[in-house]
């Protein structure tokens, strides 16, 4: 079974402070992995996503995150975050054995602080 | 890319009525996802659609309460029947970018935000 685990509920950070959101699965095969954003009110934006080759994946927004196959891992970092990066930030998991939908974490909420 | 647009964008209901959601994309898809965002909560995955057979539904989705249709490759619907409150959130359609026959992205679409009273 698939699944993805965001220990992290809440995460608060200062501005210019660097940033990791954390992110596990389980997944039966080679998983795509993508991470996405939700501001309130507002749909989901694809930050990036990892499929194969380069572990280190970098997104849109100065984002990026790296696949560690042997932690089972996707975290997301950002060196120095932007008031604009207070969110919802969803990991999700998915690939051939699940026909290709996506199966999400229940998300984490980035307060940014002044 | 593919573009997705979803109607309505939202609506409000009463209850023990039935909306039915509407999903449009600019190319043809094999494979369209309807998913589920409760409010404050993570989506969840409620059937996939593909064009031909019957929708595939997951864990706590049945077939009577969300009756989805797949008459061609770019649109697909999804009807919320005899609504109660607990059915108030966003619905939204996905469907998976290929490009020589593997799957390079997912596509969402914007969402349509449904309050039951």
């Amino acid at each position: 079974a698939q699944s993805v685990t965001q220990p992290d509920i809440h995460i608060t950070v200062s501005e210019g402070a660097s940033l990791e959101l954390r992110c596990n699965y389980s997944y039966g095969a080679t998983p795509y992995l993508f991470w996405y954003v939700q501001s309130p009110g507002q749909g989901l934006q694809l930050l990036l996503k990892y499929f194969s080759g380069d572990t280190l994946v970098q997104g849109i927004k100065g984002f990026e995150a790296e696949f560690k196959r042997s932690q089972s891992s996707f975290n997301l970092r950002k060196p120095s975050v932007h008031w604009s990066d207070a969110a919802e930030y969803f990991c999700a998991v998915g690939g051939s054995n699940s026909g290709y939908a996506l199966n999400f974490g229940k998300g984490t909420s980035l307060l940014v602080t002044p | 890319s593919a573009v997705i647009s979803q109607k309505p964008s939202r609506d409000i209901c009463q209850r023990g009525t039935s909306l039915t959601i509407q999903c449009q994309v600019d190319s043809q898809v094999t494979m369209m996802f309807w998913y589920r965002q409760q409010p404050g909560q993570s989506l969840t995955l409620i059937a996939t659609a593909n064009q031909g057979s019957e929708a595939t539904y997951e864990s706590g989705f049945v077939i009577d309460k969300f009756p989805i249709s797949r008459p061609n490759l770019t649109f697909s619907t999804l009807t919320v029947s005899n609504m109660s409150p607990e059915d108030s959130s966003i619905y939204l359609c996905s469907v998976s970018g290929t490009s020589g026959g593997e799957v390079v992205e997912q596509y969402f679409g914007p969402g349509t935000r449904l309050t039951v009273t």
